[in-house]
């Protein structure tokens, strides 16, 4: 069955600290891959998408990810947070970039 | 521009009862898509319009959820006899025709069935 982990629900790290997302997924073939952030009393924003070609992608607010085949993970990376980037984050996965499959998203804390 | 926007943000309504949730996509896009997000989990998908016909309803739990979009544009989800477990946010989204292209999502409409 097709499928989406994030296996961490909360992570709480430092401002300034560097920050690694994790998501695995079990798909047939090498699906769509997204990132979304969604932060309180906002919708849902991408930060960055993968269907092909360097498996490094760089996205929005200084978020870059990862796709490795082998492990079929996409994480998620940032050098250093910001307070503001604390939020709730969604990976997504889909065999087009139409209809895509959440994980059940990592809620980001970002102490002082 | 405008983003997405949904009609009401939030309804309460009593189980058994019948509702239509809103969505006035971007201008312009011809692609729409309803999700659910249940509290504590990621968005769900439930259905995709390409232009006025559905394209992908695989997602929609049951046959009391039905969705239209008839003229391409303004879509409206509809739920026949609630139950308490449809409570949940009900978010939209519509993009570009092409699949790549990024999915913009609605503030959604928070439904409470009592």
């Amino acid at each position: 069955a097709q499928s989406v982990t994030q296996p961490d629900i909360h992570i709480t790290v430092s401002e300034g600290a560097s920050l690694e997302l994790r998501c695995n997924y079990s798909y047939g073939a090498t699906p769509y891959l997204f990132w979304y952030v969604q932060s309180p009393g906002q919708g849902l924003q991408l930060l960055l998408k993968y269907f092909s070609g360097d498996t490094l992608v760089q996205g929005i607010k200084g978020f870059e990810a990862e796709f490795k085949r082998s492990q079929s993970s996409f994480n998620l990376r940032k050098p250093s947070v910001h307070w503001s980037d604390a939020a709730e984050y969604f990976c997504a996965v889909g065999p087009t970039g139409y209809a895509l499959n959440f994980g059940k998203g990592t809620s980001l804390l970002v102490t002082p | 521009g405008a983003g997405v926007s949904q009609t009401p943000s939030n309804k309460v309504t009593e189980k058994g009862k019948y509702v239509e949730l809103r969505c006035d996509p971007i201008s312009g896009h011809t692609a729409l898509y309803w999700y659910r997000q249940s509290l504590g989990q990621g968005p769900e998908f439930l259905i995709y319009f390409q232009g006025t016909g559905a394209a992908d309803d695989s997602g929609l739990p049951n046959d009391r959820f039905f969705a239209v979009r008839p003229e391409g544009s303004v879509s409206t989800l509809k739920i026949q006899r609630t139950e308490r477990g449809d409570s949940a946010v009900y978010l939209c989204a519509s993009s570009a025709t092409e699949p790549y292209n990024e999915q913009f999502f609605g503030p959604g409409t928070r439904l409470t069935v009592l």
